[in-house]
Formats: C-alpha cells, sequence, structure tokens
C-alpha cells in the first residue's frame, strides 16, 4: 500500500483480555518497528523485524507482550492479560533497509485502551 | 543511556511569528537525528533528516540545525501558520546498525499551537 495501515485504530478492552494489533507495512520495506506513546511520554521501542532475521525483543515490557512478522509482511503485536498500564498508543513503522539512511514511516497507530 | 529532551513542552504563538524548538541529547554520538511532526490521531510524519556529519537541514520554511558535540539540535519555523500546529517530536538514532542499536531514541515533543 501507500503508507503502513495500521488496525484497529481504536480498541477498548477489560483488564485481563488478550488484544491483537495488526501492522501492515509498505510493500517492499523489510525493516519493521513496534513502538508504543504513552500519556506524558515519549515513543518506546518494542520490538523489530528485519527480513527473515530473527526479531529484536529486547524492549518489550514483559512477556505478556509478543509479535510476530508472517513472510515478511504483515506483523501482529499480542498483548495477553492486559493491564491498565498498557493503555497507550502503538505505532509501527517500516523502512526500505536497515541503514540509518532510511526514513522510517510510520501508521497512525492503535489506541489501546484498557479498562 | 541516551536521553532526548524537548524544551519548551508546549508553545502558543501568533500567525506570523518565526519561532524555534529545542531538542538536546546526552550522548554525542549519534548517527543521525530526526525532526518529526505529529497530528492528533494520525501517525508520525518525518519532516528533517541530519546525518551526524551534516550542521543544517531546510525544506521549506523548516530549517534544523544540529551541533553535536553540544548535544543540541534546533526546529526554525519561519512564518509560522495555524497549520504548523501539531506536536513536533526530536528522535535520535545512534547507530547505522537495525533493531534496538539503531532504533530511534525520542523526546516527549513540544505541542505548538498557532493562532490565527
Amino acid at each position: 500500500g501507500a503508507g503502513v495501515s495500521q488496525s484497529p485504530s481504536n480498541k477498548v478492552t477489560e483488564k485481563g483480555k488478550d488484544v491483537e494489533l495488526r501492522c501492515d507495512p509498505i510493500s517492499g520495506h523489510t525493516a519493521l518497528y513496534w513502538y508504543r506513546q504513552s500519556l506524558g511520554q515519549g515513543l518506546e521501542f518494542l520490538i523489530y523485524f528485519q527480513g527473515n532475521s530473527a526479531p529484536d525483543k529486547s524492549g518489550l515490557p514483559s512477556d505478556r507482550f509478543s509479535a510476530e512478522r508472517t513472510g515478511g509482511s504483515v506483523s501482529t503485536l499480542t498483548i495477553q492479560r492486559t493491564q491498565q498500564e498498557d493503555s497507550a498508543v502503538y505505532l509501527c513503522a517500516s523502512s526500505r533497509g536497515v541503514s540509518g539512511a532510511n526514513v522510517l514511516t510510520f501508521g497512525a497507530g492503535s489506541r489501546l485502551t484498557v479498562l | 543511556k541516551q536521553e532526548v529532551t524537548q524544551i519548551p513542552a508546549a508553545l502558543s504563538v501568533p500567525e506570523g511569528e518565526n519561532l524555534v524548538l529545542n531538542c538536546s541529547f546526552t550522548d554525542s554520538a549519534i548517527y543521525n537525528l530526526q525532526w518529526f511532526r505529529q497530528d492528533p490521531g494520525k501517525g508520525l510524519t518525518s519532516l528533517l533528516l541530519i546525518q551526524s556529519s551534516q550542521r543544517e537541514q531546510t525544506s521549506g520554511r523548516l530549517n534544523a540545525s544540529l551541533d553535536k558535540s553540544s548535544g543540541r539540535s534546533t526546529l526554525y519555523i519561519a512564518a509560522s501558520q495555524p497549520g504548523d500546529s501539531a506536536t513536533y517530536l526530536c528522535a535520535v538514532r545512534s547507530s547505522d546498525y537495525g533493531g534496538s542499536q539503531g532504533n530511534l531514541i525520542f523526546g516527549k515533543g513540544t505541542k505548538l499551537s498557532v493562532k490565527p
């Protein structure tokens, strides 16, 4: 597609439920990042995918968070047993390659509210 | 650990005014620095990217400068317009590598409001 597409745009869930957030990167972009933006905070790196390499999960805040990327394209971020502190905007970004010269293109984000 | 700070957190100016947004970072060993714009309910739009070897970049009414040794960058907006109202984010990249080594470290942003 023309841009990075994320769904759902808004998700309200009850504490303890599992949620899945989807990211469809720009076609041909091999690098994909997930970030979290909490109220009043800067963007926080979560996880990174590059081609068929093992993902860099060093930013995931707990083992309730996981992500996968199928076929080197669409990625799903899963949060199990959601907590109120998980409420945030989850942003996905992709880039053509890993070099720092490649600009990241961000999606509009998925706003998660945990009641 | 790299930390990025943006001052002020919020700024309100009348239309037509020139303004400067500030960004500082604690570790001067950066690969590049980017300025982004974020509109409510939308993703981030990259405005300017400055490589570590560069001192400034210009795009239209925007000019971004980089002083790596002092850990500072500024975003200058000339002749501001109501359409410039948004949150402006500064981000640094510490490495050319991908993944956590090459990911962007963001400031919390400056929320700009330009009054007609």
